[in-house]
């Protein structure tokens, strides 16, 4: 058990509509981090937050959006959704800035018709 | 810009026999390396991480690996394979500038299955 919870846990949507991805963290941890992982292939980073702000950022559009909340619980939101957005969506916390490991969640697993 | 390759996306073993999957890693900074494992249907479990400290990491169920600077490498072993050890493990680096935390950049896996 990592205390990281991730809802729903599978998702489908149609072309073009919007998604939102939920992630709770444990208490304290105030960076979380989304990623992507299509099938059979490594999680990609698509970015990071710290105690609200955004802290980096991978190769993503900007249809990729996400919010941090202070009660350690976080969204990822996809706008436009396109077919190669289905994958599993992964999103990680942990407890200070680079000291402390990484705690993933089960991932939310998202298709797109 | 980093990048990590795994070789071979798929290695069998026999149960009790040596567990030896490869990983390199590029990177244009001093690089924070990691071994993770997924189950099916499940997240990442951290097995070790490298953060410069002692070259040889020791992690959790038995396994183990050794950061190479000389040869860019981070090879995960285990002396001996068990039937659990059968699942999917990822290697990844990170830098760490100091203003943030691990931002990790995965190979594609290796899919690791274990022959009674």
């Amino acid at each position: 058990e990592t205390g990281v919870t991730q809802s729903p846990t599978h998702l489908i949507k149609t072309r073009g509509q919007q998604v939102t991805l939920r992630c709770s963290s444990q208490s304290g941890h105030n960076t979380v981090s989304w990623y992507q992982q299509a099938l059979g292939q490594g999680p990609q980073f698509i970015f990071q937050y710290y105690r609200e702000e955004e802290n980096g950022r991978g190769n993503f559009p900007p249809r990729f959006s996400g919010l941090q909340f202070p009660n350690y619980s976080s969204e990822l939101n996809v706008n436009a959704l396109e077919l190669d957005d289905s994958a599993l969506y992964l999103c990680a916390s942990n407890a200070d800035r680079g000291t402390d490991t990484q705690y993933f969640g089960p991932g939310t697993r998202l298709t797109v018709l | 810009a980093q990048s990590v390759t795994q070789l071979g996306s798929h290695v069998s073993v026999s149960e009790g026999a040596l567990v030896l999957l490869r990983c390199n890693y590029s990177s244009s900074v001093p690089p924070y390396l990691f071994w993770y494992v997924q189950y099916p249907n499940q997240g990442l479990q951290l097995l070790l991480k490298y953060t410069s400290a002692a070259t040889l990491v020791k992690g959790i169920n038995g396994f183990e690996a050794e950061f190479k600077k000389s040869e860019t490498s981070f090879h995960l072993t285990k002396p001996s394979a068990h039937m659990s050890d059968a699942a999917e493990y990822f290697c990844a680096v990170s830098p760490y500038s100091g203003a943030g935390s691990y931002q990790l950049t995965f190979g594609k896996g290796t899919k690791l299955s274990v022959i009674p």
